[in-house]
């Protein structure tokens, strides 16, 4: 089975502060992602990953940014925390190739007060 | 711009019969289409999926079906069990680059199954 870890479930971070969000795959997955899951937007996608050092932006990258140091590991970093970054941060890792699904993790709920 | 749209919030169901979740979108270079389902405090996990060259995917109690010329896909859940209740997304998918294939997501449609 897939194992995607995301290394909190719930942060309380101040308005300013940098905030870390990490995420840990063990397939040995080429791609990995970041969405934030707000209500009734469903899930928007932030960052991507395909490969280790290799980023590109989602739909929603702005205040955000990623660091991918190892395969294995897809780090979220929000830059200087604000009230509109409190939401459901989810990471998802999928194989290369095509008509692969996305695996993911249970979600980090971050509030930032 | 919603390109994937699941226009039901909500759905209540009578254990037993069939649930018929619903999902339309717009982007015709779609070519992957997925449903996932949501537990709270958990994260999506995968359901059932279907290629864009195929018009019906089953796998045990779920059935995809996928209208083309509608832009409208379907999941069937028969029979319909308590378990089922949670929350469903449907997402397409388009490729990307270097093999990475972008998901977008509908709401969510919260499904409850009644005893």
């Amino acid at each position: 089975d897939v194992k995607v870890t995301q290394s909190s479930r719930y942060l309380v971070k101040r308005t300013g502060e940098k905030v870390f969000l990490e995420c840990v795959q063990d397939m040995d997955h080429e791609n990995m992602f970041w969405y934030r899951q707000d209500p009734g937007l469903g899930l928007r996608l932030i960052y991507f990953s395909y490969d280790v050092k290799m980023k590109e932006k989602g739909d929603i990258p702005e205040g955000y940014s990623v660091s991918r140091e190892k395969k294995e590991r897809f780090s979220l970093i929000l830059e200087s925390a604000s009230t509109n970054q409190t939401s459901m941060y989810l990471c998802a890792s999928s194989p290369g190739g095509t008509n692969q699904p996305q695996h993911f993790g249970d979600g980090t709920r971050l509030s930032i007060l | 711009d919603q390109q994937v749209k699941q226009n039901s919030p909500s759905l209540s169901v009578q254990e037993g019969r069939i649930s018929i979740l619903n999902c339309d979108y717009t982007n015709s270079m779609f070519d992957y289409f997925l449903w996932y389902k949501k537990y709270p405090a958990e994260g999506p996990t995968f359901l059932i999926s279907i290629s864009s060259i195929k018009d019906k995917n089953e796998d045990g109690r779920f059935t995809v079906f996928l209208n083309k010329s509608a832009k409208h896909l379907s999941l069937h859940i028969v029979p319909s069990q308590p378990g089922d209740s949670a929350v469903y997304f449907c997402a397409a998918s388009s490729p990307i680059l270097q093999g990475a294939q972008k998901l977008v997501f509908g709401q969510g449609t919260r499904l409850t199954i009644n005893p």
